[in-house]
């Protein structure tokens, strides 16, 4: 596709249900990032992959959260037993790897822990 | 921890004014320092970036002035006008890892 791709875009889920939000990046990135803003806030580092492995998961919050991207492409954010804590929006971005400059972001995924 | 400190949180500016958004880092890992501009429901999209051995950039009516030694970058809007409302995070990229700070955003508010 032209851009980043993010599903699904709005997302209402009970407090304790397991989550899984999508990201298809930019045709040829290798990098991939997926980041979380609160309202109000900058996007928050959560997790970088460089091909197919996490380079850097220093920024998931905890063990409920969990990142993968088994072919280098398509990446999937996993979130378990969710939290209210958890609402916001799900930012995903991707760029060419270490030697690029760039990255480009999707419009993201809302969620929401009612 | 907040690796890039942004100033101010928000901002109103007069149409045709200059805005002027402030950012400051302490990693001297940092790299590479783009600007990113969002609108509500929208991803943050890159306006112009600067690399540390620059201490001008221009674009359009976009200027990002770089100072190493005090480790601070700003962006400078000439001409502002009300399509410019949006929210502007500057980010810092670390060359150890690739991975790109942000700051917490300037709400930018043109009144025509």
């Amino acid at each position: 596709g032209a851009g980043v791709s993010q599903t699904p875009s709005n997302k209402v889920t009970e407090k304790g249900k397991y989550v899984e939000l999508r990201c298809d990046p930019i045709s040829g990135h290798t990098a991939l990032y997926w980041y979380r803003q609160s309202l109000g806030q900058g996007p928050e580092f959560l997790i970088y992959f460089q091909g197919t492995g996490a380079a850097d998961d220093s920024g998931l919050p905890n063990d409920r959260f969990f990142a993968v991207r088994p072919e280098g492409s398509v990446s999937t954010l996993k979130i378990q037993r969710t939290e209210r804590g958890d609402s916001a929006v799900y930012l995903c971005a991707s760029g060419t790897g270490p030697s690029g400059n760039t990255i480009y972001f999707g419009e993201g995924s809302w969620l929401t822990v009612v | 921890q907040q690796q890039v400190k942004q100033s101010p949180q928000s901002l109103i500016v007069q149409k045709g004014g200059i805005s002027i958004i402030n950012c400051a880092y302490e990693n001297t890992a940092f790299d590479y320092f783009p600007w990113y501009q969002q609108f509500p429901g929208k991803g943050p999209a890159l306006l112009i970036a600067i690399r540390p051995d620059v201490s001008e950039k221009k674009e359009g009516r976009f200027t990002i002035s770089f100072n190493k030694s005090a480790k601070q970058f700003s962006l400078h809007i000439m001409d502002s006008q009300p399509g410019d409302s949006a929210t502007y995070f500057c980010a810092a990229r670390s060359n150890t890892g690739n991975q790109f700070y942000f700051g917490t955003g300037t709400s930018l508010t043109v009144i025509p």
